[in-house]
């Protein structure tokens, strides 16, 4: 079974642009979650969306959104790109079957972006 | 809102020794508790979780810890230290009804020396 895929892996960036970030998660999984990773807020939780809609929003401007297409991938979007949003960026899916038991949350590798 | 502490952002032991990471969390309903490992360059990778249950939970690569309520604690241990294990823990914590949203600390970067 493939794991969560995306991509790009790495990505660089000026000052004003914007970016698109894609997560494919694993077949069958319906919930994709994304994470900011920077060594001075470590990880910190962006959104989360399932079958299309997003259920959960961390406390990031809106310059960073993202959306869920009808086969699950997901992408984000950040516009306007700062020196501060250099980071790992991460994409978690799920089953989000309702058990917290067995739902387990399983990462991509990340993109790494860096705004020069 | 819940919070996790991760005490120490670096443990160093040497091969073959016991492997203690401290994590405390803060959060006003029953939590669900993680642990996570990141190996350079690469995503997470989820080491075990506590739910509802046993309070010693047991979880890959000879990993373990134990939920204690009253210390609002959740440690990692591994009785014996392998090279291999040199990467960063992670403790996350979640709570209903958004159980798959995670709050996690700042990380524990652990060294092993041979």
């Amino acid at each position: 079974k493939a794991g969560v895929t995306q991509t790009p892996r790495y990505l660089i960036k000026t000052r004003g642009q914007q970016v698109t970030l894609s997560c494919s998660p694993i077949s069958g999984h319906r919930s994709v979650s994304w994470y900011q990773q920077t060594p001075g807020q470590g990880l910190q939780f962006l959104f989360e969306y399932f079958s299309e809609t997003q259920r959960n929003k961390g406390n990031f401007p809106g310059r960073f959104s993202g959306r869920q297409f009808s086969n699950s991938r997901s992408e984000m979007n950040v516009s306007t790109l700062e020196l501060g949003d250099s980071a790992l960026y991460l994409c978690a899916s799920s089953l989000l079957a309702g058990d917290p038991s067995t739902d387990t949350q399983y990462f991509g590798p990340g993109t790494r972006l860096t705004v020069l | 809102a819940q919070s996790v502490t991760q005490l120490g952002s670096h443990v160093s032991v040497s091969e073959g020794a016991l492997v203690l990471l401290r994590c405390n969390y803060s959060s006003s309903v029953p939590p669900y508790l993680f642990w996570y490992v990141q190996y350079p360059n690469q995503g997470l990778q989820l080491l075990l979780k506590y739910t509802t249950g046993a309070t010693l939970v047991k979880g890959i690569n000879g990993f373990e810890a134990e939920f204690k309520k009253s210390e609002t604690s959740f440690h990692l241990t591994k009785p014996s230290a392998h090279m291999s294990d040199a990467a960063e823990y992670f403790c996350a914590v979640s709570v209903e009804p958004g159980y798959s949203t995670l709050t996690f600390g700042k990380g524990t970067m652990l060294l092993v020396s041979p």
